[in-house]
């Protein structure tokens, strides 16, 4: 069973405030992408990456991929209250393309 | 512009009922995902459906079954639903499962089972 854990689960940052998520398996993805949800919603594509190594950047936030394609992590600069949310990375497996979720870091920003 | 529609939005059942949730796309995605979200443990797959007429098992089928009525509905049942089920169950589609596309979610229908 392929698993994707986040770190961490929960934080709680004060506005401009830098930050970072992490995502992290034991399994090769071949692209990995991020969500953000908000309550009473289905998840939203943030950002999808492909490549071994790629960042791509989103306004504040910037999204890695590893080398490996094992691991990936999502930067916000200078974190705003709308930044607020549920944000969940999600895997594509190489053989069944199905995709797994993180279990989530949910993100509270204070004004 | 409709997106992913999932009914009923709020259900609330005895243990041993059973249900149906119907999600419907009107995006000509030809794959289809049931996941399940439970506090703490993100979306967990339960059932997808490849392309019309084909369904595979996810992370946590026990418990369910799914039809994948045509291209635009992919369906999910509890036949005897058990408090374990209690959950926010999101349907969700994608234009093709090789795609590295968007994964487009309903709202989410919250399920409570007593």
């Amino acid at each position: 069973t392929q698993l994707l854990e986040q770190s961490p689960q929960f934080l709680s940052i004060q506005e401009g405030e830098n930050l970072t998520v992490y995502c992290n398996s034991s399994s090769v993805f071949s692209s990995l992408q991020w969500y953000r949800q908000e309550p009473g919603e289905g998840p939203v594509l943030l950002v999808t990456v492909v490549t071994g190594g790629e960042v791509k950047k989103l306004k504040r936030l910037t999204f890695q991929f590893g080398d490996a394609r094992k691991d990936s992590s999502l930067h916000i600069t200078a974190a705003q209250p709308g930044d607020t949310g549920l944000y969940l990375c999600a895997g594509v497996s190489d053989s069944s393309y199905k995709l797994i979720f993180g279990s989530g870091t949910r993100l509270l920003v204070r004004p | 512009n409709a997106g992913v529609t999932q009914t009923p939005k709020f259900q609330v059942l005895k243990t041993g009922q059973s249900m149906t949730l119907q999600c419907a796309q009107d995006m000509n995605h030809n794959s289809m995902y049931w996941y399940r979200q439970d506090p703490g443990m993100g979306l967990r797959l339960i059932y997808y459906s490849a392309s019309e007429g084909t369904t595979d098992k996810g992370e946590v089928p026990n418990g369910y079954n799914v039809s994948r009525l045509n291209k635009r509905e992919f369906s999910l049942r509890l036949e005897s639903a058990a408090p374990s089920q209690t959950s926010v169950y999101f349907c969700a589609s994608i234009l093709d499962r090789e795609s590295t596309g968007e994964l487009f979610f309903g709202e989410g229908s919250r399920l409570t089972v007593l």
